[in-house]
């Protein structure tokens, strides 16, 4: 069956820094990967996608990477802030009989302190 | 303002009732999909919609159903047949493009 692996325990760094969050995925080969961000008590909210066919995305202070054959996602934040402190969840599209839909893995917290 | 509107926001059910869930959308997505979140766990999908008038199930749809009569609403209903059904739940539309969530409706039984 199909598993998207991340980081369980939360993530804490120092403001300023890099954070970095992973996610893994088995047993088969979406064409695209994406990010969100999700706050207590709201909805996720859409950060990034990159597809198969690209190794690397960046918007503003987020980078993503996609490595196809390792069958990971890198995550970066930098020059991290406290605003960026949340739940971030990785996704990815399985293909089914009626289209795609999205498959989330359980989230990494992330904490950034001052 | 356009987006993915759900409501209730808290919703409290008793033993044994059905109670349904409302999520309209004005971004003219044909794509509607609903999640299930439980504390410290990922999204489970339970019901999506490519089109008006199909749905599919998702992971858990058992003691679910749903409804796609218009293209702006994909009401969920969570029946009596749902043993456990205290959870976070989500709405939203899109492709793949990035899904647009709406702000959930928490759901207790008492």
């Amino acid at each position: 069956s199909q598993k998207i692996e991340q980081n369980s325990e939360a993530l804490n760094i120092q403001e300023g820094k890099t954070a970095t969050l992973t996610c893994n995925y088995t047993n088969y080969s979406p064409a695209y990967l994406q990010w969100y961000r999700q706050d207590p008590g709201r909805g996720p909210v859409f950060l990034l996608l990159i597809r198969e066919n690209e190794k690397e995305k960046r918007k503003e202070r987020l980078k993503v990477t996609f490595d196809t054959t390792l069958k990971q996602s890198l995550f970066h934040i930098t020059a991290s802030q406290p605003a960026d402190s949340a739940t971030y969840l990785c996704a990815l599209a399985l293909p089914s009989n009626s289209g795609y839909a999205l498959n989330f893995g359980k989230g990494t917290s992330l904490l950034v302190t001052p | 303002d356009g987006g993915i509107t759900q409501s209730p926001k808290y919703l409290f059910r008793k033993e044994g009732q059905n109670v349904t869930l409302s999520c309209e959308q004005n971004l003219n997505h044909d794509a509607m999909y609903w999640y299930r979140q439980d504390p410290g766990q990922g999204l489970r999908l339970i019901y999506y919609s490519q089109i008006v008038n199909d749905f599919q199930k998702g992971d858990i749809a058992e003691g679910y159903s749903v409804s796609r009569e218009k293209k702006e609403s994909f009401p969920l209903t969570v029946t009596s047949a749902q043993k456990n059904p205290t959870a976070f739940y989500l709405c939203a539309g899109g492709t793949g493009g990035g899904y647009t969530f709406g702000s959930g409706t928490r759901l207790t039984v008492v």
